[in-house]
């Protein structure tokens, strides 16, 4: 079974502070992606990683960055956390084999910047 | 411009009622389309996909390639049937696989 887990499930910062969100998959996938969920846009993609030290934009990167170390982790950054930026955060990931579009969703990180 | 259109936000039905999510998608190309769901406090997860057209909890969907659509259908719906449903758009851009995802409706199955 996937399993892809995220530091945290409920996180509140304040307007300012930089904000580190980990994600870790154990099924050694080599793309990984970041979306934030909110009610009536749904998903949207800010950044995913095909491979370590490799990142592409999204549809909603500005505010954001990433980082892929290892193989296995994959971090957002709030550079500057600001309160539209209030929201569900979904790690995914997925391999190259198997269903070329079937991700494997973390449990969501709901970031609250006040 | 690619797009996935879900027009419900929510959809409230009876147990026993027939249920059909709607989803409408653009795309230029050859499409893949997905139905992701969410059930509560639990993980998004993919449910079915229109190339295997399989039945998956009894729901199906069929590509209707000239009205553009990819509705989710179920005869019978059940109160476990409850969650966020995601339709969702496969594309390939830049050498890349990733997804779009249309706004997502609700189900709610009422005993």
């Amino acid at each position: 079974d996937v399993k892809v887990t995220q530091s945290s499930r409920y996180l509140v910062k304040r307007t300012g502070e930089k904000v580190f969100l980990e994600c870790v998959q154990d099924m050694d996938h080599e793309n990984m992606f970041w979306y934030r969920q909110d009610p009536g846009l749904g998903l949207r993609l800010i950044y995913f990683s095909y491979d370590v030290k490799m990142k592409e934009k999204g549809d909603i990167p500005e505010g954001y960055s990433v980082s892929r170390e290892k193989k296995e982790r994959f971090s957002l950054i709030l550079e500057s956390a600001s309160t539209n930026q209030t929201s569900m955060y979904l790690c995914a990931s997925r391999g190259t084999g198997g269903i070329v579009y079937e991700q494997y969703f973390g449990p969501g990180t709901r970031l609250t910047v006040t | 411009a690619q797009r996935v259109t879900q027009p419900e936000k929510l959809l409230s039905v009876f147990k026993g009622a027939p249920v059909e999510l709607k989803c409408n998608y653009s795309y230029s190309g050859s499409p893949e389309l997905f139905w992701y769901v969410q059930y509560s406090r639990q993980r998004l997860q993919l449910l079915l996909r229109h190339i295997s057209r399989e039945s998956i909890k009894g729901f199906t969907a069929d590509l209707n390639k000239g009205e553009t659509s990819f509705h989710l259908k179920k005869p019978f719906a059940q109160e476990e049937d409850s969650a966020m449903y995601y339709c969702a758009l496969g594309r390939t851009a830049g050498g890349y696989n990733k997804l779009i995802f249309g706004a997502g409706t609700r189900l709610a199955v009422h005993p």
